[in-house]
């Protein structure tokens, strides 16, 4: 089965910019996570998706940042305009269920860096 | 507060030698813990995942312990290799399929 597909793989802006981000789950997964890893640091959660539905945002700086699944598929997180603490690494993660005992299957993730 | 500690924060160790990474908790309600592996520039793998009735999980050369009453959870790798440098990250999970608390990591480098 093809794993969770992410791009860009690299991205650098400028602060102030906008940057995108996109993910494919794996096929038949209905739930999706984004994720937010600062270098020396564990995966911060910034949303969960069933479906196409929000479960979970409440960490998302909703100020900046905004995502959508569309047709509770491929995901897009959208961050504008970014700030110099945004720089990190973006991992789309998705599983079969709302999570339960099910395992969390990673990308490789964006790393974004900001000038 | 929820949170994940783990420690050590980093390991070096000899190729072909145990070691032992430990994580405690204090997430509550409790779900399920996990134990990822994550090499560098990849993302995390999950090794195993732990319900409150399991106190033991095996995967290949690593084997988790919980102690829910401790709150307590321990991966061990026996007879390292190379390709065990990664860093390995404890997950708690509390409310049914949410709230997954990460832990930092522990670094681990295995030397030829």
């Amino acid at each position: 089965e093809a794993g969770v597909a992410q791009s860009p793989r690299y991205k650098i802006i400028e602060k102030r910019q906008s940057v995108a981000f996109w993910c494919n789950p794996i096929s038949g997964h209905a739930t999706l996570y984004w994720y937010q890893q600062i270098l020396g640091q564990g995966p911060k959660l910034l949303i969960q998706f069933q479906n196409n539905g929000v479960v979970d945002d409440s960490q998302l700086p909703k100020d900046r940042f905004s995502a959508e699944r569309l047709k509770g598929v491929d995901s897009t997180l959208k961050i504008q305009p970014a700030k110099l603490e945004d720089s990190a690494v973006y991992l789309c993660a998705s599983s079969r269920a709302g999570g339960g005992n099910q395992p969390q299957h990673f990308g490789d993730g964006t790393r974004l860096s900001i000038l | 507060k929820n949170q994940v500690e783990q420690s050590p924060q980093s390991l070096i160790i000899l190729e072909g030698k145990n070691c032992t990474l430990q994580c405690n908790y204090t997430v509550s309600p409790f779900s399920n813990l996990r134990w990822y592996k994550q090499d560098t520039g990849r993302g995390p793998v999950s090794l195993t995942i732990m319900t409150f009735s399991e106190n033991t999980k095996s995967n290949g050369r690593y084997t988790a312990t919980l102690d829910a009453d401790t709150k307590q959870s321990s991966l061990h790798i026996t007879a390292s290799q190379l390709s065990d440098s990664a860093s390995y990250i404890c997950v708690v999970s509390g409310n049914y399929g949410q709230n997954f608390v990460f832990g930092p990591g522990t670094r681990l480098s295995v030397l030829p």
